[in-house]
């Protein structure tokens, strides 16, 4: 299996611009969780999804942030319009629903910088 | 309210001593604990988990970690440390109820030759 897939990488953007960022989770996968790493606020939960649904969105910052997940393949996260302090590493993970104690898969993230 | 501490931002070994990553949590009910590492530049990767059973859980690359209830504490051991484990490691707590991983700060290793 190929593991989360995530892009871009490497992302570099001026206030005000759009981004957007995208995964693609283990095939089989029910649960796909979008996550922020910051030196200042270490990992935090954005946004989760079941199915393709969101569950809970609770951790978006704000209206700028949106996250879609279309289908059980494809899912996207979007700041619009971003600013300086959206900077951060983006991390997306899945997990089977069949194992219902186990661990997330990480993808290896999306570094964003907002100039 | 369930939560994860990792007391130590940083610890320092050398290189053949046994190393220990220090881990405290707080849970309403069973606990379902996890390390996790960061490697520069990627994602995290799974290390072991506990769930249930015996209290020393054995995992990748040679680590394990010890549950210890009285202690509400998980620690992640290696006998012997090596410069490979140079990394940032998180410990995670699962919420079986609101199906959310609550990571800890993380604690950077640096293992020295």
């Amino acid at each position: 299996d190929a593991g989360v897939i995530q892009s871009p990488r490497h992302e570099v953007t001026e206030m005000g611009q759009e981004v957007t960022l995208r995964c693609k989770p283990i095939s089989g996968h029910d649960y796909l969780f979008w996550y922020r790493q910051t030196m200042m606020r270490g990992l935090e939960l954005l946004i989760y999804f079941n199915n393709n649904v969101p569950i809970d969105d609770s951790g978006m910052p704000e209206d700028r942030f949106s996250a879609k997940m279309p289908n059980a393949s494809f899912s996207t996260l979007k700041i619009q319009p971003s600013e300086p302090r959206d900077s951060a590493v983006y991390f997306c993970a899945s997990r089977p629903r069949r194992s219902n104690t186990g661990e997330l898969f990480f993808g290896e993230g999306s570094r964003l910088t907002v100039l | 309210a369930q939560s994860v501490a990792q007391p130590e931002d940083q610890v320092n070994v050398a290189e053949g001593n046994p190393l220990t990553v220090k881990c405290t949590y707080s849970v309403s009910g069973n606990p379902y604990l996890f390390w996790y590492v960061q490697y520069p530049n990627r994602g995290l990767q799974f290390l072991l988990k506990y769930i249930t059973g015996d209290n020393l859980v054995k995992g990748s690359y040679g680590f394990e970690a010890e549950f210890n209830k009285s202690q509400t504490s998980f620690h992640l051991k290696k006998p012997s440390a090596r410069g490979s484990d140079s990394a940032l490691y998180f410990c995670a707590l699962r919420d079986m109820v609101f199906n959310k991983f609550y990571f800890g700060s993380g604690t950077k290793l640096n293992v020295k030759p």
